[in-house]
């Protein structure tokens, strides 16, 4: 079992659609992140919040929006997305932003666009 | 920029062989190295991690050493099992980020 919690662990949707995708840990973590990850491929970075502020956006498009409501829980909401943004998308977490820190992943949500 | 470099896959062994997955990187500064593994349908894992020169990472019999003078952190077990098949990720942290090596499929045959 994982300490991080994705929710959905599968979602299909339509381009026209509007879904968020939920992420959270009680861990006590004070940074949060998104990835993308494509079959077999690494994941790729998304966004960062720390401490409740988002502090690194990878140049994602505008159809990907983060929130950070709490210090626990990450949504990440979707709207008008591609077929090519079908994908896992993995919620990480981690003590603080320091590099000496490890990222706790969640399981992912398997996303496919129709 | 910083990036990693680990060993095209797949990789293929029997059971109880001895296993090495190389892992080498380029970085400015002092970064934290780390492995993860990803099992089929799961997110990742950490599997262990070294934050300075010389220091030895160690979980489940796996170990990694980093290597400053060669900038290598490569991964090793002394008898591996079925249940290690898994994809691994050689990591680097900087600047709040964690940079992925490309990943190494290891199937481990009975």
């Amino acid at each position: 079992d994982t300490e991080v919690t994705q929710t959905p662990k599968h979602l299909v949707m339509g381009m026209t659609n509007k879904k968020s995708l939920k992420c959270e840990q009680h861990m006590g973590h004070r940074a949060m992140y998104w990835y993308k990850q494509k079959a077999k491929k690494p994941p790729e970075l998304m966004f960062v919040y720390s401490y409740e502020k988002l502090s690194i956006n990878e140049s994602v498009p505008s159809r990907f929006s983060p929130e950070c409501p709490n210090s626990s829980l990450l949504n990440l909401h979707l709207h008008a997305l591609q077929p090519e943004d079908s994908a896992l998308y993995l919620c990480a977490s981690s003590q603080d932003h320091r590099d000496n820190q490890p990222q706790h992943f969640g399981d992912g949500t398997r996303l496919s666009i129709l | 920029g910083n990036s990693v470099t680990q060993m095209e896959g797949p990789v293929t062994l029997s059971e109880e062989a001895f296993l090495t997955i190389n892992c080498t990187y380029t970085a400015t500064g002092y970064p934290s190295l780390f492995w993860y593994v990803q099992y089929p349908g799961e997110g990742l894992q950490l599997l262990l991690k070294a934050t300075k020169a010389d220091d030895k990472g160690s979980n489940k019999g796996f170990e990694a050493t980093y290597r400053k003078e060669t900038t290598s952190f490569h991964l090793e077990k002394g008898s591996v099992q079925v249940s290690d098949s898994a994809v691994y990720f050689c990591a680097l942290s900087s600047a709040s980020k964690i940079i992925f090596g490309s990943g190494t499929r290891l199937s481990i045959r009975p």
